[in-house]
């Protein structure tokens, strides 16, 4: 069964940083690339950042560009997402979400994390 | 950037009726690079259509997709009180972009 257990989420103060993680399991995490996906309360779903299945390409939304930075470790199946000088508007739901791009090239999401919420608040 | 946009914001119907969702792009989606996702209360997005009429793995054939260039429809025959929920669009043709969703009730 695949797996995306999104975790790092918490309350932060304008200007901060935070660094969320996700663990997969259940697939050949190599194969795939992976994406976060946020969900801003009572907001619809923005795509914000993908990384290929090696990390030598990486995109971002331009609304994150500058401030957040995506990884990954192949060796222990994570992706992480290091935020930093976080906004009132980056409150939302992160979520971890596999692709199907290195598959058969169609950018579409087939499995979801549950989410990791953030606050940026003072 | 394509922008989605839904319809309508929010609806409600009683089990066993027809409902037939839109998504309108700003731009022509190319090769019907739409996928619709159902998400109920506190869970994550599923994946219900890719290609804009192509279920995923597991999605009844009371869902249909259909639709191609600007105009895209999802529909759900013989509602069931499990089909309310929060239904999204995302076109894959250039970065990805979601609607706003559409909010479905079922009494």
């Amino acid at each position: 069964e695949v797996q995306l257990v999104e975790s790092g989420g918490g309350l932060v103060q304008p200007g901060g940083s935070l660094r969320l993680s996700c663990v997969a399991s259940g697939f050949p995490f190599t194969t795939y690339s992976l994406n976060w996906v946020r969900q801003a309360p009572g907001k619809g779903l923005e795509w914000i950042s993908y990384i290929s299945k090696s990390g030598d390409t990486i995109y971002y939304a331009d609304s994150v560009k500058g401030r957040f930075t995506i990884s990954r470790d192949n060796a222990k199946n994570s992706l992480s997402l290091q935020m930093n000088g976080l906004r009132d508007e980056d409150t939302a739901i992160y979520y971890c979400a596999r692709d199907r791009t290195a598959v058969t090239s169609e950018y579409y999401f087939d499995y979801w994390g549950q989410g990791t919420l953030v606050t940026v608040s003072s | 950037e394509i922008v989605l946009t839904q319809s309508p914001g929010t609806l409600s119907l009683s089990p066993g009726e027809r409902v037939i969702l839109s998504c309108r792009a700003s731009q022509t989606v190319t090769a019907r690079s739409l996928a619709w996702y159902q998400q109920k209360p506190g869970q994550a997005p599923r994946l219900l259509m890719v290609g804009a009429s192509r279920r995923a793995t597991g999605i009844p054939d009371r869902f249909s997709g259909s639709g191609s260039g600007t105009d895209f429809t999802l529909s759900i025959s013989r509602l069931e009180r499990e089909d309310s929920a929060v239904y999204h669009c995302q076109q894959y043709g250039t970065t990805p972009s979601f609607g706003q969703g559409t909010r479905l009730e079922i009494k």
